[in-house]
């Protein structure tokens, strides 16, 4: 069945350095979400791509569609404690229902 | 104020005692799914419905229930429930399913997310 896996699972950075979280899917993709989590919260909506090779950015954030949108990722530069949570990519492939990834825990040491 | 409002936010139980964590959303969005979070797993969708009376399952529906009888409610009802079924729950909606490719249109609004434990 379908599957999203993302790595890694859990990422501890210094304030100041770079993070990346990659995402995997087992089959193609027609689009792709980004999510974030806070500690204790629930999922809020980043962003989402929908063309091969596409790159976006917000400020310190830049998420990439693979070209053959069977991949994505997420960088942020910099990080900041307010960075702090679970990212999450979420797509879908052909049907109504959405796979999300295993999620990124990111924890930032100020 | 737009939300997806879950209740309760936190339920310990018995099993094989039914339950019902209901979802609501002020939006008018026809798209409403069910997730459940858990350590390494992430998010995984349970049902979702498509509007009024249309609903199909995820990937993890096994003891779970769902309706969708007016457009603002979506109750998540387990009929007996087990311990494997204590996780983190989510309530999202959408104003339109993920398939539609319209910009916006199918971003997820979480609720707050009820706390199940099944003793």
């Amino acid at each position: 069945g379908q599957q999203v896996m993302q790595i890694p699972q859990y990422q501890h950075v210094q304030e100041g350095e770079d993070f990346t979280t990659y995402c995997n899917s087992s089959t193609t993709l027609s689009n792709i979400q980004w999510y974030k989590q806070r500690p204790g919260g629930h999922p809020v909506f980043l962003i989402q791509l929908v063309k091969s090779g596409e790159v976006k950015k917000q400020k310190r954030l830049t998420f990439q569609f693979g070209e053959a949108k069977k991949n994505s990722s997420l960088h942020i530069t910099a990080t900041q404690t307010t960075d702090v949570g679970t990212y999450f990519c979420a797509g879908r492939t052909g049907a109504n229902n959405l796979f999300f990834g295993t999620g990124t825990r990111l924890t930032v040491i100020p | 104020e737009a939300q997806v409002t879950q209740n309760p936010r936190y339920l310990i139980t018995v099993t094989g005692k039914k339950l019902t964590v209901t979802c609501s959303q002020n939006m008018n969005h026809e798209y409403m799914s069910w997730y459940r979070q858990d350590p390494g797993l992430g998010l995984r969708q349970i049902y979702y419905s498509m509007n009024v009376e249309v609903t199909d399952k995820g990937d993890v529906p096994e003891g779970y229930k769902v309706s969708r009888k007016e457009k603002r409610n979506f109750p998540l009802i387990l009929e007996s429930p087990s311990p494997n079924q204590t996780s983190l729950y989510f309530c999202a909606s959408s104003l339109l399913p993920p398939s539609t490719s319209g910009r916006a249109k199918n971003i997820q609004y979480f609720g707050a997310g009820t706390r199940l434990s099944v003793l």
